[in-house]
């Protein structure tokens, strides 16, 4: 099956900077790629998501870029704030083959924003 | 309001106690799963449903059961609960099998502890 890894683990930054996450992919069928958030202590929340025809998307201060070539895609957050801090999980689909709508999540990066 | 609920959400139980976690959702949902979120492992598919009566494994379904009688209840049965199964399991749905434009709603969580 796909095998979805994230990097970095953690990640610290200053309010104000910007923050990438990055993933990588193994199955170049996957074709659906979504980012979601987790806050301490909630469940978690979609924030933006990208499918394989489309090298950018971009929502106010978050973006998320693909390469299909290299098999990776990144999620891009601008001007951080405080409650950007959460636990952000890619995630790979391929909608159109035998693993129909399974989600694979990749490991979780801790983003922490210091005032 | 739509919503996707689990019960309980704390649970300390003893080695070998079935027991059961309840899901339902008021979306009228095709698709239903549940996860296991466990600290550097993120979150981790244990089974899924497509459609009632049918479902299938995910990644990690040694230990456990789940049944989808009627669409909306997607119950979660461990028969013989062990220690490596202290985890946080949360329950999502979403509206079509399909990923795409179909985001994943995930209940509040349970937090299981088995001693």
């Amino acid at each position: 099956g796909e095998n979805v890894e994230q990097h970095p683990s953690t990640l610290s930054v200053q309010e104000g900077d910007s923050a990438v996450i990055k993933c990588t992919y193994s199955d170049s069928a996957s074709n659906y790629f979504p980012w979601y958030k987790q806050e301490l202590g909630k469940r978690p929340q979609l924030i933006i998501d990208i499918r394989s025809n489309v090298g950018e998307k971009k929502d106010q201060r978050i973006a998320v870029t693909l390469n299909k070539t290299a098999k990776h895609f990144s999620l891009h957050i601008t001007e951080t704030q405080p409650e950007d801090s959460a636990v952000y999980f890619c995630a790979a689909s391929n909608d159109g083959g035998s693993t129909l709508g399974r989600l694979y999540f990749g490991r979780g990066t801790q983003l922490t924003v210091w005032p | 309001e739509a919503q996707v609920t689990q019960n309980p959400r704390y649970l300390i139980t003893v080695t070998g106690k079935k027991l059961t976690v309840t899901c339902s959702q008021n979306m009228n949902h095709e698709y239903m799963s549940w996860y296991r979120q466990d600290p550097g492992l993120g979150l981790r598919q244990i089974y899924y449903s497509m459609n009632v009566e049918v479902t299938d494994k995910g990644d990690v379904p040694e230990g456990y059961k789940v049944s989808r009688k009627e669409k909306r209840n997607f119950p979660l049965i461990l028969e013989s609960p062990s220690p490596n199964q202290t985890s946080l399991y949360f329950c999502a749905s979403r509206r079509q099998i399909s990923s795409y434009n179909s985001p994943l709603h995930f209940g509040n969580g349970t937090r299981l502890t088995v001693t």
